[in-house]
């Protein structure tokens, strides 16, 4: 079984520009969540689709951060335009049911210059 | 004040020894307890959790929750070089809702051979 996977693993981007991370969740998971981990900081919650609704984005940063997902199958979050501050891991997870069982992908590196 | 707090370590010990990683939290009403072990350019990995307070019993792997103290543990019998990495604790429940999980900063473990 394909676990989950995210694209790209690096990007590094000029401040003022965008750019937009994927994921793609374990197959059969109606959950999805978005995660960040700024450096030096502990990874925070940004938000967690159920199948293709946002079910609570309350770790969205500001309205420059905008996550889909597409027919409830992958998910993408575009940082538009992005800032220094946005630099970090974003790391999206997927689970069955409980989020205690969430399951990880490789995190996407951000760096903005 | 930090909803949780973890030592970053690192935390060095040699082959074989027991090892001790904790965290507190000032949230009461968190009911669900994680561990994650994290590699190096990895994701985290789902070690075990725990609902509520207790222990919790895998292989060399043994969690605890104190509620009363907000204090949890996580401790590594025989530990092993492969066991070094970061480990994370995290939580959730509560008004932030059981799908919303709040991590700690992770203590960095070296096991030396």
């Amino acid at each position: 079984e394909a676990g989950v996977t995210q694209f790209p693993s690096h990007s590094v981007i000029e401040k003022g520009q965008t750019v937009t991370l994927r994921c793609d969740p374990i197959s059969g998971h109606d959950n999805l969540y978005w995660y960040r981990r700024v450096m030096g900081k502990e990874i925070k919650f940004l938000l967690h689709f159920v199948k293709e609704s946002k079910q609570d984005e309350s770790g969205m940063p500001n309205n420059r951060f905008l996550a889909e997902r597409t027919g409830g199958t992958y998910s993408t979050l575009k940082v538009q335009p992005a800032e220094l501050e946005d630099s970090g891991v974003y790391f999206c997870a997927s689970s069955q049911g409980l989020v205690q069982t969430q399951y990880f992908g490789p995190g996407t590196r951000l760096l903005v210059l | 004040q930090k909803e949780v707090e973890q030592d970053p370590g690192p935390l060095s010990v040699p082959e074989g020894a027991i090892v001790s990683l904790n965290c507190t939290y000032s949230n009461s009403a968190f009911q669900y307890f994680m561990w994650y072990r994290q590699y190096s350019r990895k994701g985290p990995e789902l070690l075990m959790y725990t609902y509520s307070s207790g222990n919790k019993e895998d292989g060399r792997f043994t969690a605890q929750v104190d509620k009363s103290s907000k204090y949890i543990s996580l401790f590594i019998r025989d530990s092993q070089p492969s066991d070094s990495a970061t480990y994370l604790c995290a939580m959730s429940g509560g008004s932030g809702g059981y799908q919303k999980v709040t991590f700690g900063i992770g203590t960095k473990l070296q096991v030396i051979p």
